[in-house]
């Protein structure tokens, strides 16, 4: 059963429009939750996390928004540029400390068009 | 630089044969991993280390083994038995067990096709 979902496999935005990535979550024990952006043919890099005792967090034009009462977060990008092209994974760990790593999403490829 | 060092990047075997991907990290990390991605999927957890000498299963564990004799490598075995090997793997090392003093550093990646 798939705990963390992303249910939008792609999405297009047009270049300096804001790009807004959703992710869903089952499991009430997460609370420390983590987007990752990655290029084909290359590992993951970290982009942007957030804790359950917060319901945003902002890195320059990167926002992260968690509601948890409906178990949702959300990654916000703006304004979207075109090396924002990549597939984005949201992933999660529950409360305690994840030593058997994180759980990921299916993942959304964005694609950011001139 | 510090980092996570996958090797082979690109690597074919043919079915029955046992294959090894490596693994090294040089970030002092205590806490290693291997993930698998197929298209289409999200990362999958096949083996995790916390400690040297030490190493369980993730999700997908069958079909796979690996050894952690020093802290900075963790090789990943693909053996006959796995039905699928084809695929995406990934390493990654964490600093900390506790997620809120930090997050996964992953490797390039490998690819591995059966022939």
């Amino acid at each position: 059963d798939q705990q963390v979902k992303q249910n939008s496999p792609s999405l297009s935005v047009q270049e300096g429009r804001i790009s807004i990535l959703n992710c869903d979550y089952t499991n009430s024990m997460f609370d420390y939750f983590l987007w990752y952006k990655k290029y084909p043919a290359e590992g993951p890099t970290f982009l942007i996390s957030i804790s359950s005792i917060k319901d945003k967090n902002e890195d320059g034009r990167f926002t992260v928004f968690l509601n948890k009462s409906a178990k949702h977060l959300s990654l916000h990008i703006v304004p979207s540029q075109p090396g924002d092209s990549a597939v984005y994974f949201c992933a999660a760990s529950e409360a305690g400390g994840g030593a058997d790593g994180l759980t990921f999403g299916k993942g959304t490829h964005l694609i950011i068009q001139p | 630089d510090g980092g996570i060092t996958q090797s082979p990047k690109y690597l074919f075997r043919k079915e029955g044969q046992n294959v090894t991907l490596s693994c090294e990290q040089n970030l002092n990390h205590d806490a290693m991993y291997w993930y698998r991605q197929d298209p289409g999927q999200g990362l999958r957890l096949i083996y995790y280390s916390q400690i040297v000498n030490d190493f369980q299963k993730g999700d997908i564990a069958e079909g796979y083994s690996v050894s952690r004799e020093k802290k900075e490598s963790f090789p990943l075995t693909v053996t006959s038995a796995q039905k699928n090997p084809t695929a995406f793997y990934l390493c990654a090392s964490s600093m900390a067990l506790s997620w809120a003093a930090g997050e996964l550093f992953f490797g390039e990646g490998s690819r591995l096709t059966v022939l």
